[in-house]
């Protein structure tokens, strides 16, 4: 299977601050990667596929980069509603595998 | 708008099977779209648990396939997800979602909102 690594796992920053999470995956998978964002106790909500499309109806202060093993998704100005838990997931290979997550919290 | 709904015991004992059902509503089923589970522990990250065409073609993570089941009832507009010999290790929020991007690219555009499953005599 391949592996994702989200880096930071927890992240604290403020309203308005531009934040980036990592997704590094264990072996190429182009631009098969896709971003979600959680929020606790609903589902994942998908942001990005295609490491860069964003999903209809996602605000344009998300945008997603990268190809190969190494992809980032940016917040650009952060939002209240945006602190949530971010998860990557790579669908190039099965069985679909996603990252660990990333926890970010308002500072 | 597509919507998802998961229904089942949310209490099951450890070596039985475990049993849900993904009511689908404002898509047919039969119209296209592989329809998946995916799961996720208690404070954990997400594990995809296998995938079904209206077809009945279906794919299982090889970590999970000896023991899961995917089926679909095209009639009724769901899916159904069966584990079986569950254990403690099986408890989770378990999660319907449509599959967009095929059987070759899976990402999931539409969940339901998950039901817990407790593994515990």
């Amino acid at each position: 299977d391949i592996q994702l690594t989200q880096s930071p796992s927890f992240l604290s920053a403020s309203v308005g601050d531009r934040v980036t999470i990592t997704c590094r995956a264990s072996q190429g998978i182009s631009s098969y990667l896709a971003w979600y964002q959680q929020k606790p106790g609903k589902a994942p909500k998908l942001l990005i596929y295609a490491a860069s499309t964003l999903q209809s109806g996602v605000p344009s202060r998300f945008s997603g980069s990268g190809s190969g093993t190494e992809f980032t998704l940016t917040i650009s100005s952060l939002q209240p509603e945006d602190f949530a838990t971010y998860y990557c997931q790579q669908l190039n290979n099965y069985p679909p595998t996603f990252g660990q997550g990333t926890r970010l919290e308002i500072k | 708008q597509v919507q998802l709904q998961e229904s089942g015991p949310g209490l099951v004992k450890p070596s039985e099977t475990l049993s849900l059902t993904c009511a689908v509503s404002g898509y047919s089923i039969s119209s296209g779209y592989y329809w998946g589970w995916i799961r996720q522990p208690p404070g954990k990250g997400l594990e995809w648990i296998g995938s079904i065409y209206h077809s009945g073609s279906t794919y299982y993570n090889p970590s999970l396939k000896s023991r899961v089941t995917i089926s679909v009832d095209t009639s009724k507009n769901q899916f159904s997800l069966k584990v079986s010999s569950v254990t403690a290790a099986d408890t989770a929020v378990y999660y319907c979602a449509r599959q967009a991007g095929g059987a070759t690219n899976p990402v999931f555009d539409y969940w339901g909102q998950g039901t817990l499953v407790t593994v515990s005599s």
